[in-house]
């Protein structure tokens, strides 16, 4: 059972576009949403996180956008740079006090100059 | 420097040969993890351990065991290894406060064959 989905498995964008990843989860007791990416042959890394408090929280280039009603939330990368190109996961984590973190299985960016 | 640092970095193995990943970490992380990233699979929680000695499966313990006698290593264990086994494990570690804005720290990986 796949707690949290993302998509779309691979996306290809024009240097300067908006790159926008997908993810959805059913368990309504997830309340912490981050985003990891994992540049080849390196390990995942934390890029950006948002609790349900806020519908919005961006960083830079990199905003996500969270609908709690529809149990959603998405990635957007604002003037995408090749440098961006990586795989980047969702994830959640219910507020039961303990960190399991439930990831969506991958998007896979490239970034064409 | 904030660190978690995964032995061996490549392994190759037999099947039905046992196998030992280490993991260790040196920012006195409660909480730790074992991954295995598969293509198209994202990344598969293995097993989790709160502490020393506090351990809980994940989505797919089978095939698989741990040990955590102290907080800063945590091991993972194959028992006879299967082909099905190859993957790369990543190892991860969090704070373990159980507030709901930690951070995953992950190690570099392990890429397994099991031929």
């Amino acid at each position: 059972q796949q707690q949290v989905r993302q998509s779309p498995q691979s996306l290809t964008v024009w240097e300067g576009e908006t790159a926008i990843l997908n993810c959805s989860y059913e368990d309504s007791t997830f309340d912490y949403f981050p985003w990891y990416h994992q540049f080849p042959g390196e390990s995942p890394a934390l890029l950006i996180a948002i609790r349900p408090v806020s519908n919005k929280k961006e960083d830079g280039r990199f905003t996500i956008f969270f609908n709690k009603r529809e149990k959603k939330f998405s990635l957007h990368i604002a003037d995408s740079q090749p440098g961006d190109s990586a795989t980047y996961f969702c994830a959640a984590s219910p507020n039961t006090g303990y960190q399991n973190f439930y990831f969506g299985k991958g998007t896979s960016l490239t970034v064409i100059p | 420097d904030m660190k978690v640092t995964q032995m061996p970095r490549y392994l190759i193995k037999r099947m039905g040969e046992n196998v030992l990943l280490e993991c260790g970490q040196d920012m006195s992380h409660e909480t730790m993890y074992w991954y295995r990233q598969d293509p198209g699979l994202g990344l598969q929680l293995i097993y989790i351990s709160y502490d020393v000695d506090s351990n809980s499966e994940g989505d797919i313990p089978k095939g698989y065991r741990v040990s955590r006698k102290k907080r800063e290593h945590f091991s993972l264990i194959l028992d006879s290894a299967k082909t099905n086994q190859t993957s790369v494990y990543f190892c991860a570690s969090s704070l373990g406060t159980g507030t709901t804005n930690e951070r995953l720290f992950f190690g570099h990986g392990t890429k397994l064959s099991v031929l």
